[in-house]
């Protein structure tokens, strides 16, 4: 078992709809994670952290998290074509060390 | 100009041959890290350092070493290159000790021919 698994994708979602992407991780002892957004050929970067359950907003983003049930997710909202990239979850670091989930890509159709 | 910057961006390279990508940053950061992607497979760490004298091998290190000469700047280095170390190398910086993100550079994409 990975230590982060992501929903497969791609995930495809009409222009102002909601995106929900899903992230489960194993490792109980994480308190930090983390989701990045990666434009193909780019690099990743960082558009939310969460660290304590319940919900966590900026802007068209809400991440939410629920550490009993090992599970971290990323609400986008009124999504826009410019959203169509791939998202990482990340968790981290433990001992230095950050554990990144493989990504679902998401398209946002105009 | 980006806070942690890699070259070359882009290289190809023939089987066999001795490459070396670079990393510099000026975040100040004591954290370094080299993450190799490739499609579908997310980033997968090669090696990391603490600071100058602490280098660790992540879960992909064979076929490559690094070098950290300064706290700036961290290298890293494909012995003898293969085919199947074609990907997209990322180097990635974080501040030490607390549960912060990365911050990463611009990317290699490396072609082993």
């Amino acid at each position: 078992q990975k230590e982060v698994e992501q929903n497969s994708g791609p995930l495809s979602v009409p222009e102002g709809a909601i995106a929900s992407l899903n992230c489960t991780y194993s490792d109980r002892v994480s308190q930090s994670f983390f989701w990045y957004r990666q434009y193909s050929g780019k690099s990743p970067e960082l558009i939310m952290s969460i660290y304590s359950n319940g919900d966590k907003e900026d802007g068209r983003f809400t991440a939410q998290l629920n550490k009993a049930s090992q599970y971290v997710s990323l609400l986008i909202r009124d999504s826009q074509p410019s959203d169509s990239a791939t998202y990482l979850c990340a968790l981290g670091p433990n001992a230095g060390k950050s554990t990144f989930g493989d990504g679902t890509t998401l398209t946002v159709k105009p | 100009d980006a806070d942690v910057t890699q070259t070359p961006r882009n290289r190809i390279t023939k089987t066999g041959k001795r490459i070396m990508l670079e990393c510099s940053q000026t975040k100040g950061h004591d954290r370094m890290y080299w993450y190799r992607q490739d499609p579908g497979l997310g980033l997968r760490l090669i090696y990391y350092s603490f600071d100058v004298k602490d280098i660790n091998k992540g879960e992909i290190s064979d076929g490559y070493s690094v070098s950290r000469q300064a706290q700036a700047k961290f290298s890293l280095s494909l012995e003898s290159a293969i085919p199947n170390q074609t990907a997209l190398y990322f180097c990635a910086t974080s501040p030490r000790g607390g549960d912060t993100e990365a911050f990463f550079g611009q990317g290699t994409r490396l072609t082993v021919v």
